[in-house]
């Protein structure tokens, strides 16, 4: 299986400050088709998973524009430019082009 | 709005089994890839499960530590997937998500204690 790494565990973010999220994938998971297939979820507390990016860098329907993703084959990031107080909750990437799919461990986000 | 229900949940004896569902509205449901992921007790997410679409072969995937002991299923004529769940464990209490696309959109989840 895909072992997906999350770097840090958790984090403390201050409102208003940026704050970054790092996944690593045992293996490259660009596809031949050119696509890359790497996508970030954030939980928040209570709530069930909700999409924010797909295939690296597309923010979801309804997603702000503070978040943003980069990377390619096995390292990439997640960004929150102007962390606010709602994006509390753990944040989740998960590769989605080899079977089984698999998540990272989590990245707990607290303000 | 898309939207996501499932249920079935509750509390079984190692050994048993259990049948989720999940009803789905607000999307063209015959067409959806459909996924089961799953949240033990202070964990985080599991990948168990993949359910094509009729349409594109509807074939199933699962994760290896339910392989053989879970089935997926669907009626595209009521909008509901299922998740059939046999020999359970007490390894496999969580909350049991159903999820369409990426998953993009996902269900609140329902509650399996195994005990």
């Amino acid at each position: 299986d895909v072992v997906m790494t999350q770097t840090p565990v958790s984090l403390s973010a201050t409102p208003g400050q940026a704050a970054s999220i790092s996944c690593r994938s045992s293996r490259s998971i660009l596809a031949t088709d050119g696509r890359t297939y790497l996508y970030w979820f954030l939980q928040r507390p209570g709530q069930s998973p909700q999409l924010l990016i797909y295939e690296v860098s597309n923010r979801f329907s309804g997603v702000p524009d503070r978040f943003s993703g980069r990377g390619s084959e096995t390292d990439f990031t997640l960004e929150i430019s102007r962390v606010e107080a709602e994006d509390v909750g753990v944040y989740y990437c998960m590769q989605g082009l080899f079977l089984p799919r698999t998540f990272g461990q989590g990245t707990k986000v607290e303000i | 709005e898309v939207q996501l229900e499932e249920s079935g949940g509750g509390l079984v004896e190692p050994g048993g089994s259990l049948r989720l569902s999940c009803v789905a509205s607000g999307m063209i449901f015959k067409k959806a890839w459909l996924n089961w992921v799953r949240q033990g007790p202070g964990k985080g997410l599991e990948w168990i499960g993949r359910l094509k679409s009729n349409l594109d072969g509807g074939a199933a995937d699962y994760a290896p530590v339910v392989k053989g002991r879970f089935s997926m299923s669907r009626d595209d004529s009521t909008n509901t997937l299922y998740l059939d769940m046999n020999s359970l464990r007490v390894e496999d209490t969580a909350v049991y998500y159903c999820g369409s696309g990426y998953p993009d959109r996902w269900g609140h989840g329902t509650r399996v204690t195994v005990s």
